[in-house]
Order: C-alpha cells, then structure tokens, then sequence
C-alpha cells in the first residue's frame, strides 16, 4: 500500500499571501495524483488531477506540480474561501486508493 | 445538473449491519464507477472500494474485504454500499464518489453530500 504523507499538517497564511502544501508519496505514483478541498460539513471537491491539471471550475490560482513522489499544491492569492483542508490521493497502485491525511490551511 | 444523492443518517447497534444508498442524476449512470469512502469524526479520508455500475464488478480495499457489499441498481441509478457486523470505529461519515474515468481513473470527480454512520450501544 502507497503511503502519502502530507506537509505541514497546519499552515497559517494571511489572505493575498501564496500558501504551498506538500505531499509525498512512499513509491512513485507517476502524475497519478489529485488534491481535494474540504470545507467543514461538505464533502470534499476535486481541484487538481493527473498531478497539474485543474478540475472544471477551478480558480487559475489553484496550480499543482511534480511526479514521481514529491507533490506541490499551490494557491498564488488565498482568498476567505480557500481556508479549508486539502488532501492529496494517489491513483497509480490500488487497491487502495490511499489519500494523505490532510492539510489545513488556516488564516494568519 | 449531475448529482449524487445519499440515503439518510443512519443509528446502528454493534453488530448490525447498515446499508447506504447513493442515487445518480444528470448523467449516464452505466458510464461511470462509482467509489465509496469514509471519514470518521476529525479524521481523513479513507476508500473502502468500487463498483462498476455496467456489469456490477467490484473492487474492495482489503481491509473490508469479507465485510462490504457494493451493489448497484441500473433501473434506478442507484449504487448501494452495505457494511456488516459493525463496530465503534465504523462510525463516520460514508460518501459516495463518481470516478472521472479514462484516462484519469481514480480521481473522484462527484461527490455525495455524506451518510453519517453512528455505531453505539
């Protein structure tokens, strides 16, 4: 089973600022990883799949990158909407699909 | 406008089973797999399998392997996820997921909004 980790577990920025959220993965996962938002109540929402790759309606500020086994999630201008916490998944060895266990981005 | 609705909250007993129900809309339910995942309270995610809504194979994480049952209704777009001989830490959260599909399988495009699971005595 694939290990995702995720770094740091909290992240503290102020609106505006550029906020940048790792994953790794314990083998190589190729560009087979995606990130999801999570609100507090709501089911999560895809963002970013294939590794760099925005989800339909997703906001230009979202971007990701990397392959292999080391993963960024970047959000260039963090807006009030954007405090949330986010995961990252790998979709290359499954069973199972493994997800990190989160990262929350919370307001400076 | 594509939609996956999920049955109510459920109250289980230790040792019960429970059934989760998840009805597709706005799209062709045939075409698509769909995935179930659970998060228990304050935690991440975690899949537990899918199901093939065309032919109805499925795919379990081993660690529900002898305990899960994903089955699927075409008549009625409805997937179905049943877990038995509950226990404590099943209480959490069950989503429903529809996968992209090709060439991103594995990525979770439609999420339901949630079946909470309470397991207690």
């Amino acid at each position: 089973e694939i290990v995702m980790t995720q770094s740091p577990a909290t992240l503290s920025v102020s609106p505006g600022e550029r906020a940048t959220l790792s994953c790794r993965a314990s083998q190589s996962v190729y560009s087979n990883l995606a990130w999801y938002q999570q609100k507090p109540g709501q089911a999560p929402r895809l963002l970013i799949y294939g590794a760099s790759t925005r989800a339909t309606g997703i906001p230009a500020r979202f971007s990701g990158s990397g392959s292999g086994t080391e993963f960024t999630l970047t959000i260039s201008s963090l807006q009030s909407e954007d405090f949330a916490v986010y995961y990252c998944q790998q979709s290359n060895n499954w069973p199972p699909y493994t997800f990190g266990q989160g990262t929350k981005l919370e307001i400076k | 406008q594509v939609h996956l609705v999920q049955s109510g909250a459920e109250v289980k007993k230790p040792g019960a089973s429970v059934k989760v129900s998840c009805k597709a809309s706005g799209y062709t339910f045939t075409v698509y797999f769909i995935h179930w995942v659970r998060q228990a309270p304050g935690q991440g995610l975690e899949w537990m399998g899918r199901i093939n809504p065309n032919g109805g194979g499925t795919n379990y994480a081993e660690k529900f392997q002898g305990r899960v049952t994903m089955t699927r209704d075409p008549s009625i777009s409805t997937a179905y996820m049943e877990l038995s001989r509950l226990g404590s830490d099943d209480t959490a959260v069950y989503y429903c997921a529809r996968d992209y599909g090709y060439p991103h399988l594995g990525d979770f495009d439609l999420w339901g909004r949630g079946t909470p699971v309470t397991v207690s005595s």
